[in-house]
C-alpha cells in the first residue's frame, strides 16, 4: 500500500540552527501539506502546496519557514532559525484533491529544539 | 482558524462496550468532514471523509454520521476491542478548502 514517508523520525537541533524536514508523498498525489502538533495541543495546519506553489498557509507559517519540491519526489520543510517553540511533531501529508478526498499522513518528524 | 471541538477528551471502556464521540464545527463554508484514527507512533489513518448532510458511512464496527446544518458529526464504535484504542481526530476543511482544521481528538482506551 502506498504511504507517505518522512525523514528523519527525530531531530534534535540547537536554537538558531536551520533544519530541513523531508517527505516523500504518494506518487500520484498532487497536493502536499505540512502540519504540526505541539505536545498537548491540536494538530495545526502550516502550509499546502500544489503545482509548485503555496496554495494556502497559516499564520504560523511565517518568513522563517519555507517549502520546496526540489525534484519529482521529495517535499521539504525548512525552518531557517529554529526557536524553542518550534519543538513539535511535524507531519507531512498528501492528497489527490482537497477537501473531499482523504489526506495520507506520514509518521512524523519529532523536532526538539534545545 | 475554524474552531473544531471534540468530546469527550478521553474515554475508557471495557471490551465489548459500544461507544460514541462527538465532533462539532462551524457550518458555514463547509465542504468536508474527515475522521482519522491515530495510534501512538503511527501515522494518522483516514477513516471517513463525509461531504453531504445526512451522510452515514461504515467501516466494519465503526460508523459515522454527519449533520452539516447544525455542524456536528458522531463516530460510533460497536463492540469495542483493545485494538480500537487510539486517538480519534476529526477535521473540517478550511474556508479556502485546502487545509484541514483539526479538533483536539478523543483518546479511547479499551481494556479487556
Amino acid at each position: 500500500e502506498p504511504e507517505v514517508t518522512q525523514t528523519p523520525s527525530h531531530q534534535v537541533t540547537q536554537m538558531g540552527q536551520e533544519v530541513i524536514l523531508r517527505c516523500v508523498p504518494i506518487s500520484n498525489h498532487l497536493y502536499f501539506y505540512w502540519y504540526r502538533q505541539i505536545l498537548g495541543q491540536k494538530v495545526e495546519f502550516l502550509v499546502s502546496f500544489y503545482n509548485n506553489e503555496i496554495s494556502e498557509k497559516s499564520e504560523i507559517f511565517d518568513d522563517q519557514f519555507s517549502v520546496e519540491r526540489p525534484d519529482g519526489s521529495n517535499f521539504t520543510l525548512k525552518i531557517r532559525s529554529t526557536k524553542l517553540e518550534d519543538s513539535a511533531m511535524y507531519f507531512c501529508a498528501s492528497s489527490v484533491r482537497p477537501p473531499d478526498t482523504e489526506a495520507f499522513f506520514g509518521q512524523g518528524t519529532r523536532l526538539t529544539v534545545v | 482558524i475554524l474552531n473544531v471541538e471534540q468530546s469527550p477528551q478521553s474515554l475508557h471502556v471495557q471490551e465489548g462496550d459500544s461507544t460514541n464521540f462527538t465532533c462539532s464545527f462551524p457550518s458555514s463554508n463547509f465542504y468536508a468532514l474527515h475522521w482519522y484514527r491515530w495510534e501512538t507512533a503511527k501515522s494518522p489513518e483516514a477513516l471517513f471523509v463525509m461531504t453531504l448532510n445526512g451522510d452515514e458511512k461504515k467501516k466494519g464496527r465503526i460508523s459515522a454520521t454527519l449533520n452539516t446544518k447544525e455542524g456536528y458529526s458522531y463516530l460510533y464504535i460497536k463492540g469495542s476491542q483493545p485494538e480500537d484504542s487510539a486517538t480519534y481526530l476529526c477535521a473540517r476543511n478550511s474556508n479556502s478548502g485546502y487545509a484541514l482544521n483539526f479538533g483536539k481528538g478523543t483518546s479511547l482506551l479499551v481494556t479487556p
